[in-house]
C-alpha cells in the first residue's frame, strides 16, 4: 500500500467567517508566488498568483499577501464556504520560465 | 470541454509486472507533466515534456518513464511497480513554460498488490 503521510497542517472556519491559510517559503530569491487548491478526489486547481513586486493582490473572494521580509505569504478566503473546503498549497519560483514545486499543502475545513 | 483526461481512474497492478497510465489533452498545450502525489503530500514532480523535450527530476527513479508520441498524449510507465510507488498520479498541462496556471486531470490512483 501507500507510504504512510505525514499529517497536513489542518484549519476548521466556521461557514462565512474568513480563513486565513499561511505558508512560509525558503528562497528569498523567489519572484513568483502561486496557490493550488485541491478538492478531495480531484487534481489541484490554480487560484491566484502574485509578483514580488507586489504585497497584495485580490481575486474573486481571494485575497493574497506578501511579506518579503519575513518570506511569508498568505491567502485569504473571505465568507468561506463549505466548497472551500480543500488542501491548499503554496509554490514559490525563482526564475520565472521554470517549473514549480508545490510547498506543504493545508487541509481547510468549513464547517456549515 | 476543454479539458485533461487520465485514464484509468483506478488501476491495481502486481508487484514487479510493468503498468501504463495514461494522459490526453484537448488544450493543445505544449507542455505536459506528471506527479506522484502520497497520502496528505503534496504533489511531487516526475518530469515534464516541453514539445517532444523530455526534463527528467533529478530525484525521480528510472522505474519511472515516460512518452510522448504526439500533443495530445502522454503516457507514464513504472517498469517494476513496487509497493512504494502506490500513490495517485496526475498529469497537468501548461501552454508554455512560464505558465503557471496548469490545468491538471483528476489522476489516476494505482495501487500495487
Amino acid at each position: 500500500g501507500e507510504s504512510v503521510g505525514l499529517h497536513l497542517p489542518t484549519r476548521s472556519v466556521q461557514e462565512g467567517d474568513n480563513s486565513i491559510i499561511n505558508c512560509a517559503y525558503s528562497n528569498s530569491a523567489s519572484d513568483y508566488f502561486i496557490w493550488y487548491k485541491q478538492e478531495s478526489g480531484k487534481g489541484p486547481q490554480f487560484i491566484i498568483d502574485i509578483r514580488s513586486n507586489m504585497d497584495k493582490r485580490q481575486g474573486q473572494r481571494v485575497t493574497v499577501l506578501l511579506n518579503k521580509t519575513v518570506k511569508h505569504l498568505s491567502l485569504q478566503i473571505a465568507a468561506t464556504q463549505p466548497g472551500d473546503s480543500a488542501v491548499y498549497f503554496c509554490a514559490e519560483i525563482a526564475n520565472t520560465g521554470n517549473q514549480f514545486y508545490f510547498g506543504t499543502g493545508t487541509s481547510l475545513t468549513v464547517i456549515p | 470541454d476543454a479539458m485533461v483526461i487520465q485514464n484509468p481512474r483506478y488501476q491495481v497492478t502486481q508487484f514487479g509486472k510493468p503498468v501504463t497510465l495514461s494522459c490526453s489533452q484537448t488544450l493543445n498545450h505544449n507542455v505536459m507533466y506528471w506527479y506522484q502525489q502520497k497520502s496528505s503530500q503534496a504533489p511531487k514532480l516526475l518530469f515534464h515534456y516541453y514539445d517532444k523535450d523530455f526534463n527528467n527530476e533529478a530525484d525521480t527513479p528510472d522505474n519511472f518513464q515516460s512518452r510522448r508520441p504526439n500533443t495530445s498524449f502522454c503516457f507514464l510507465d513504472i517498469r517494476s511497480p513496487g509497493l512504494g510507488d502506490a500513490a495517485m498520479y496526475l498529469c497537468a498541462t501548461s501552454l508554455d513554460r512560464g505558465d503557471y496556471g496548469y490545468t491538471f486531470g483528476s489522476g489516476t490512483r494505482l495501487t500495487v498488490v
